[in-house]
């Protein structure tokens, strides 16, 4: 096992088009994150899974946002109708307890033109 | 709510010298972690050293080490010996509260480290 994997690693999409963007996290971790980090800012806590039950979700992660996780293996996280300032790294990661064993993968830029 | 606040938006440090990355934070909650993060220009987040608020002791991780100050509600990173490798965005964050899996990010600053 090599990590967090995230796919793709870039995307460019034009205004209103959806992407969907998928992590596959370390076997053993239960728990999976989302984050989006925008230009020269810290990441930001998009939504949380244990298994597959997403138990947390950041009021950043508006309607057009929707993520899951079946059978609590991969993730998968889709923005309907971009907009601009959708553009950032989302960035997945995860853990089997506590954010100690956190490991992020490299992310997926996102860019909405 | 917690928060993170990183007032060094860039920071220059000569090759070998020893460099301190502050970092404040606030919560309310009684138990909460602290944890400093490495991001190089290719994008990954790299842990570095974690500090729980009832430890005693300041946490160390090889040339890092973590100046904690709880009173004063700080967690600044040492950085010893620096090398040119060390340049990147560093992350201070901390976690606690009703929401433990959740990390709370600091806005980062650019280290460089000059030879």
């Amino acid at each position: 096992d090599t990590g967090v994997s995230q796919d793709p690693r870039h995307k460019i999409t034009k205004r209103g088009q959806n992407v969907t963007f998928r992590c596959d996290p370390i076997s053993e971790h239960n728990r999976l994150y989302w984050y989006r980090q925008t230009l020269g800012q810290g990441p930001e806590f998009l939504t949380y899974f244990q298994n597959e039950a997403q138990l947390e979700k950041s009021r950043l992660l508006s309607d057009r946002f929707s993520a899951e996780r079946p059978k609590g293996s991969f993730s998968t996280l889709e923005i309907q109708r971009t907009e601009q300032g959708d553009s950032a790294m989302y960035l997945c990661a995860s853990s089997l307890r506590d954010p100690m064993g956190y490991t992020f993968g490299s992310g997926t830029r996102l860019t909405v033109v | 709510a917690q928060k993170i606040t990183q007032t060094q938006p860039g920071m220059f440090v000569q090759e070998k010298e020893a460099v301190t990355l502050d970092c404040t934070y606030d919560t309310s909650d009684p138990s909460y972690g602290l944890f400093w993060y490495k991001q190089p220009s290719s994008g990954e987040m790299i842990f570095l050293i974690y500090q729980g608020s009832y430890d005693q002791q300041n946490a160390t991780e090889g040339r890092y080490s973590l100046n904690f100050q709880k009173a004063r509600k700080s967690a600044n990173l040492v950085i010893s010996a620096s090398q040119l490798g060390d340049s990147a965005m560093y992350f201070c964050a901390m976690n606690g509260g009703t929401s433990y899996g959740k990390l709370t990010f600091g806005q980062g600053t650019i280290l460089t480290v000059h030879p």
